[in-house]
């Protein structure tokens, strides 16, 4: 399986409510990273959270690290329509000789209902 | 700010064709990288480079070449192409190869991504 699994796969929700989307992972890690994708279009960069970091958050986003669990959660408050896009967790190795390069979960679909 | 340029955005091309994608980093970053997005799929890693110098290789099809140029561009070229090579293609860079800018920069290792290329092959 995935690297990074996500879940709920899908995730629907009314407008000023709360989204909570989780990651897992399987290896040791040196980052981790969260980002958003509308339909067909490119990947915008959210937030990064190290491995020695355990919450971070940036304006209405809130994401933890548990490395004892291997897992993330990206928390978005007060939701809006314009939240609604694919929500990817991506985790780069820690150590050896495949620093840096991503390793994508499968996403979660976010809709948010005006 | 300067993002990650990408070209061309779409591409339509036969199988058995040649294509090639450009890539062009966002200024003073060192790490490229290149990722393939099926249809409905998370990205998968291809492959990256890091001061023009191959630094990591994933999934990436033996039909396929890439190479970093002394400008820091990046081409990743496609040969006898497929009907399943139809995805997006999407560069990334991040100022990450050097461990002393890691340790001071708290936005090393942050990959932007760019638009993306669409690969439509008929």
């Amino acid at each position: 399986s995935q690297q990074g699994e996500e879940d709920p796969q899908a995730l629907s929700i009314q407008e000023g409510e709360n989204a909570t989307m989780n990651c897992s992972y399987k290896t040791s890690i040196n980052n981790l990273q969260w980002y958003r994708q509308n339909s067909g279009r490119g990947l915008v960069h959210l937030i990064l959270i190290r491995s020695n970091e355990r919450e971070k958050h940036s304006g209405r986003l809130r994401v933890t690290l548990d490395t004892s669990k291997k897992s993330s959660s990206l928390l978005i408050t007060a939701s809006r329509a314009a939240d609604t896009a694919s929500y990817f967790c991506a985790t780069a190795n820690a150590g050896g000789t495949s620093y840096g390069k991503l390793t994508f979960g499968q996403g979660t679909i976010l809709t948010v209902h005006p | 700010a300067a993002g990650v340029i990408q070209s061309p955005r779409h591409l339509i091309k036969e199988k058995r064709e040649t294509a090639t994608l450009k890539c062009y980093p966002i200024p003073r970053h060192d790490t490229v990288y290149w990722y393939q997005q099926g249809p409905g799929q998370d990205p998968q890693f291809l492959i990256s480079f890091y001061e023009k110098m191959q630094s990591d290789k994933g999934s990436i099809p033996d039909r396929f070449s890439a190479q970093q140029f002394s400008d820091y561009h990046s081409e990743l070229n496609m040969s006898s192409l497929e009907l399943g090579d139809s995805a997006l293609y999407f560069c990334a860079s991040s100022r990450t190869g050097q461990a002393k800018v890691r340790r001071r920069d708290p936005f090393a290792d942050t990959q932007y991504f760019g638009p993306g290329t669409r690969l439509t092959v008929l």
